[in-house]
């Protein structure tokens, strides 16, 4: 079993739906939690971070961080084409800062 | 958010030639600068993680003498790709992290060809 299992996708919704992106990590000690969001041919752009457990949202997205249950999420509002792209999720541990990341989830939000 | 600039975004070099790729960050100090690999539709592979001053930690399976890291300074990491290979073509990204800090922040990324 991989510490983070993210579903590779691709996700397709039409524009404006609500997109939610998940993770599940096996490794208790990771407490940072990142979402980047990666164009093709692009290096990864962060979205979001969060420590601990807890909400966060920040414009349209929001993201969601469960640690009973090993489990993040990020919510995407009002979907546009634009933000079709691959999601990967990364969390490190303290000390550690080294990210350990998901395989990515491919968004397609089309008209 | 921090910027990390990347250089160059692409290029093209022959078979048994050096290539020299360039990670800065712009406006935070870089202690911890990442180096990764990535295949098309794959994730990130992490190749090597550099501190500031010190040697890189390569990852299992990475070749230290074919992927030379040099982290000089609080701002600047480069990736040196020794005798390229067809096989050596892909796209490299480096991120780099601020002192105390989980977030990293990414490069444009490289694209290598190696013909």
């Amino acid at each position: 079993q991989k510490e983070v299992e993210q579903d590779p996708g691709p996700l397709s919704v039409p524009e404006g739906a609500i997109v939610s992106l998940n993770c599940t990590y096996s490794n208790s000690a990771f407490q940072y939690f990142m979402w980047y969001r990666q164009y093709s041919r692009k290096g990864p752009e962060l979205l979001m971070y969060t420590y601990s457990s807890g909400n966060k949202e920040d414009g349209r997205f929001t993201a969601q961080v469960d640690k009973s249950s090993k489990y993040i999420s990020l919510f995407i509002r009002d979907s546009q084409p634009s933000d079709s792209a691959t999601y990967l999720c990364a969390m490190s541990a303290v000390g550690s800062y080294i990210p350990t990341f998901g395989r990515g989830t491919s968004l397609i939000v089309h008209p | 958010g921090a910027v990390v600039s990347q250089h160059p975004s692409w290029v093209i070099c022959k078979s048994g030639t050096s290539v020299k790729i360039e990670c800065r960050s712009l406006d935070f100090q870089a202690t911890t600068m990442f180096w990764y690999r990535q295949f098309p539709k794959q994730s990130l592979m992490l190749m090597a993680t550099s501190n500031e001053g010190s040697k890189a930690t390569y990852e299992q399976g990475v070749e230290k003498d074919k992927f030379l890291i040099n982290h000089a300074s609080l701002t600047l990491s480069t990736l040196t790709v020794t005798s390229a290979h067809p096989e050596d073509s892909s796209f490299y990204i480096c991120s780099a992290r601020d002192r105390g800090k989980a977030e990293a922040f990414f490069g444009q990324g490289t694209r290598l060809t190696v013909v």
